[in-house]
């Protein structure tokens, strides 16, 4: 039972234009989403999380919003850059219980200079 | 870096084998997790310890095991190895409870090639 999705499985974007990565999920009891990046050959690395209780969360380029009701998050990119060519993960963390994140299956996101 | 070693990068081996996978977590980091990567799949959790107790166990077959050493090392053991096992294996550690926010940090993954 995926519980973390992601319906894309890839985007492409212009550079200096905006991407927008969507997620969703199941479960009400997550408590923290992240915001996963990865680069071929490498292991995945944090990019940017939100708390269930904020709505959005910026980080320099990088925002994520949170959408509750419609247990919905998306992650924005503006701009967009060669180098954010990646994988991108989202991850939700359960409020209860171990510490494992439960991740959706990601998307490529390809910018074209 | 992330400062997660995991050894060996790159694993190739036939059906019905037996092999094991190693992790060092960051120094100072408690939590040891595993996940599975197969092919165009998001990552899967297999099993976590914590300080050398198993703390989590996620979709882990019963052919796989895992354990947690004093020195906080961790090891996963994959054994009657079938072709469906093929995948990128990543071991994650997090920094000691606390702030419980969820971040873990990767080790680079040991890609696993049954033929």
């Amino acid at each position: 039972d995926q519980q973390v999705k992601q319906n894309s499985p890839s985007l492409s974007v212009q550079e200096g234009r905006i991407s927008i990565l969507n997620c969703d999920y199941t479960n009400s009891m997550f408590d923290y989403f992240l915001w996963y990046k990865k680069y071929p050959a490498e292991g995945p690395t944090f990019l940017i999380s939100i708390s269930s209780i904020k709505d959005k969360n910026e980080d320099g380029r990088f925002t994520v919003f949170l959408n509750k009701s419609a247990k919905h998050l998306s992650l924005h990119i503006v701009p967009s850059q060669p180098g954010d060519s990646a994988v991108y993960f989202c991850a939700a963390h359960p409020k209860t219980g171990a510490n494992n994140l439960f991740f959706g299956t990601g998307t490529r996101l390809t910018v074209i200079p | 870096d992330s400062g997660v070693t995991q050894t060996p990068k790159h694993l190739i081996t036939a059906t019905g084998q037996r092999v094991t996978l190693r992790c060092s977590p960051r120094s100072g980091d408690l939590s040891v997790y595993w996940y599975q990567q197969s092919l165009d799949q998001g990552l899967q959790f297999l099993i976590q310890y914590y300080n050398g107790e198993e703390r989590a166990k996620g979709n882990i077959l019963e052919r796989f095991s895992a354990q947690q050493f004093p020195d906080l090392h961790s090891e996963l053991n994959l054994s009657s190895l079938e072709l469906g096992d093929s995948a990128l294996y990543f071991c994650a550690s997090s920094v000691p409870s606390g702030a419980n926010t969820g971040e873990l940090f990767f080790g680079e993954g040991s890609r696993l090639t049954v033929l």
